[in-house]
């Protein structure tokens, strides 16, 4: 079982306010490493799955980046708004390990007006 | 594509029930996984499948089994249902591709309570 940590637990910003989030996770024995966005009362949906170190993927207002190296990803939102509004997940993969993700328990993240 | 199917979508069942939690997909992936989500426990691997006739356990597997005799399918059993197993139940499934770098599809999830 990976060790995965996700910063902070929860956030709040106002509309308009840019923010990020950190997955730090084992540096060795890395492969990939998945963001998910889970809405309340929804199913999780992917964002983005990086395996390279120094890899930068974008989607909209959300890009994120990844070290390997030092075992972390950030992922960033710019200008946030109220539909920003959910639970961000990272879940890393060693090599081998298919389908067998191991998640964070996620920021949560809240945008108001 | 109906994507990743799972039925019910809610249930209540008492201590000692036994139940399956269907799941489908369409998509014709290989990979297919079974999560439960607690509050502060983030989503956990219970059980998961890399192909027809081929399951593994994942972090939580105590109390469930599960078989996949086709690759659209993939039946989570809960044997004597317990309190400690209400939870929210996610199937999810990936195609085949890179080992861990394929993205995983969701379904919408079972919400289960036991009394």
């Amino acid at each position: 079982i990976l060790n995965v940590e996700q910063s902070p637990q929860s956030l709040h910003v106002q509309e308009g306010d840019s923010t990020n989030f950190t997955c730090s996770f084992p540096s060795s024995n890395f492969y990939a490493l998945h963001w998910y966005r889970w809405e309340t009362a929804k199913s999780p949906e992917a964002l983005f799955v990086m395996t390279l170190n120094g890899d930068e993927k974008k989607k909209g207002r959300i890009s994120a980046t990844l070290n390997t190296k030092e075992g972390y990803s950030y992922l960033y939102i710019k200008g946030s708004q109220p539909e920003d509004s959910a639970t961000y997940l990272c879940a890393p993969t060693p090599p081998g390990t298919a389908s067998k993700l191991t998640f964070g328990t996620g920021t949560r993240l809240q945008v108001t007006l | 594509n109906a994507g990743v199917t799972q039925t019910p979508k809610f249930q209540v069942l008492k201590t000692g029930q036994s139940m399956t939690l269907q799941c489908a997909q369409d998509m014709n992936h290989e990979y297919m996984s079974w999560y439960r989500q607690d509050p502060g426990m983030g989503l956990r691997l219970i059980h998961y499948s890399v192909g027809a006739g081929i399951t593994d356990q994942g972090e939580v597997p105590n109390g469930y089994n599960v078989s996949r005799s086709t690759t659209e399918d993939f039946p989570l059993r809960l044997l004597s249902a317990a309190p400690s197993q209400t939870s929210v139940y996610f199937c999810a499934s990936s195609g085949r591709g890179l080992a861990g770098a394929d993205t995983q599809y969701f379904g919408p999830g079972t919400r289960l309570t036991v009394l």
